[in-house]
Order: C-alpha cells, then structure tokens, then sequence
C-alpha cells in the first residue's frame, strides 16, 4: 500500500508570506501528526489530528495551524514567514496511536525555505 | 509531560564494532518506546518498538533495545555495526494518548 505522501517536497518562500503543506496518510490510518525538523532543535512536535480533531499541540506560535479533511488528509498552514521557519516539515500517520498497538510511518517531509 | 534524552549526539565507530546508543525517557506512566533512523537524504525509518511483554526488543537490520523500566532507559544496540549504518538516530516516547516526543538524535558514523 502507498505510504505517507508530503507534497510540496521542496518549497521556496519569502518573509511574510504564508505556506500550505499536505499530507495524505496510508490508507485507513485516521492519525496524522506533524513535526518540525531543524539542524538546531531537532524533532520538534507541532500537532496531532485524529478523527479531524486536534487532539495534541506542540509549543508553537499561533502562526502554525493545521486540520483535517474527513477522508483522514492533513494540511499545516504557517502564516507570516519568518526565517526560522526553514525546516524539514514531517508528517507522521498511524491508525490510531492511542491505542499503542501501532507505531507512526513518517513521509519523507516538505523542505521549506524561507528567504 | 514527557522527555526524551539522548547522551550521544555524535559516535564514531569502525565497521565491525559493537553499538550502544543511550535513551532515557521521564514519565511515571505507561509509555510506548521507538527507534527511528533516518539515512542521509532519506526519511524517517521505523528501526523497532516496544509496547509491552518481552524487554528485550529484536528490530531490523540487526538491531535491538532493551526497556528497563527501573531506569527508564530503552538502549538500542548492535554487536557489530557496517558503514551502512551511518545515519541519525532518534529515540522516541509515546504514553498514554498524547504526542510521539523525540530525543535530540545521534549521529553515528561508521569507518569502513
């Protein structure tokens, strides 16, 4: 089955500008959770969807959001660019992680430059 | 909330030596334990986890890790790494309902 699709794969923005990224988890899987990867802080938690519902949220400005469509596909929007927004935006879906039987597939991540 | 902590940022190894990477986790409850690697240019991979039973946890490409709950620890190991081992390693935390929270990472290196 496919996996955990991200596209764009590479982005170029400019400050100020706003970005939308997409996710589409593996068939049946209803999770969809999103991470900022960067050099400096690593992997850093943004949110979490299930059921088209946030059920968690990492420690990030109001300029992050996100949502879920019902057919389980995820976009993160970030607004107003800043510099330190160029990162490695990762996706991760599961069927349901709280359940604990099953562990997250990760897609190969949307590259975004800000300049 | 929970926290991941990974000792090694960087390791250096030649081909055929023995691995241990360190993970200690903070969280009084129930947790889900993973290894992830992530090769150079490439995604994040799912190297094995741990739910419940058995501590001691077989994954692929030779790898294990054992959970011992007395020190909150989920060490990965390998007895003898190759130079296709070079990549990032992340050690994660998931308990009861909330978020998958990494550790910072280790990156090995491995000397043909």
């Amino acid at each position: 089955k496919a996996g955990v699709t991200q596209t764009p794969r590479y982005l170029i923005k400019t400050r100020g500008q706003q970005v939308t990224l997409s996710c589409s988890p593996i068939s049946g899987h209803r999770s969809v959770s999103w991470y900022q990867q960067t050099p400096g802080q690593g992997l850093q938690f943004l949110f979490e969807y299930f059921s088209e519902t946030q059920r968690n949220k990492g420690n990030f400005p109001g300029r992050f959001s996100g949502r879920q469509f019902s057919n389980s596909r995820s976009e993160m929007n970030v607004s107003t660019l800043e510099l330190g927004d160029s990162a490695l935006y990762l996706c991760a879906s599961s069927l349901d992680p709280g359940t604990g039987l099953i562990g997250y597939t990760f897609g190969s991540g949307t590259r975004l430059t800000v300049v | 909330a929970q926290s991941v902590s990974q000792h090694n940022h960087h390791v250096i190894l030649s081909e055929a030596a023995s691995l241990e990477l360190g993970c200690n986790y903070s969280y009084g409850g129930t947790v889900n334990l993973f290894w992830y690697v992530q090769y150079p240019g490439q995604h994040l991979q799912l190297l094995l986890k741990y739910f419940s039973g058995d501590p001691l946890v077989k994954g692929i490409k030779g790898f294990e890790a054992e959970f011992i709950k007395s020190k909150f620890s989920f060490n990965l190991r390998k007895p003898s790494v190759q130079w296709s081992d070079t990549a990032e390693y992340f050690c994660a935390v998931n308990a009861e309902l909330s978020m998958l929270t990494f550790g910072g990472g280790t990156r090995l290196m491995v000397k043909p």
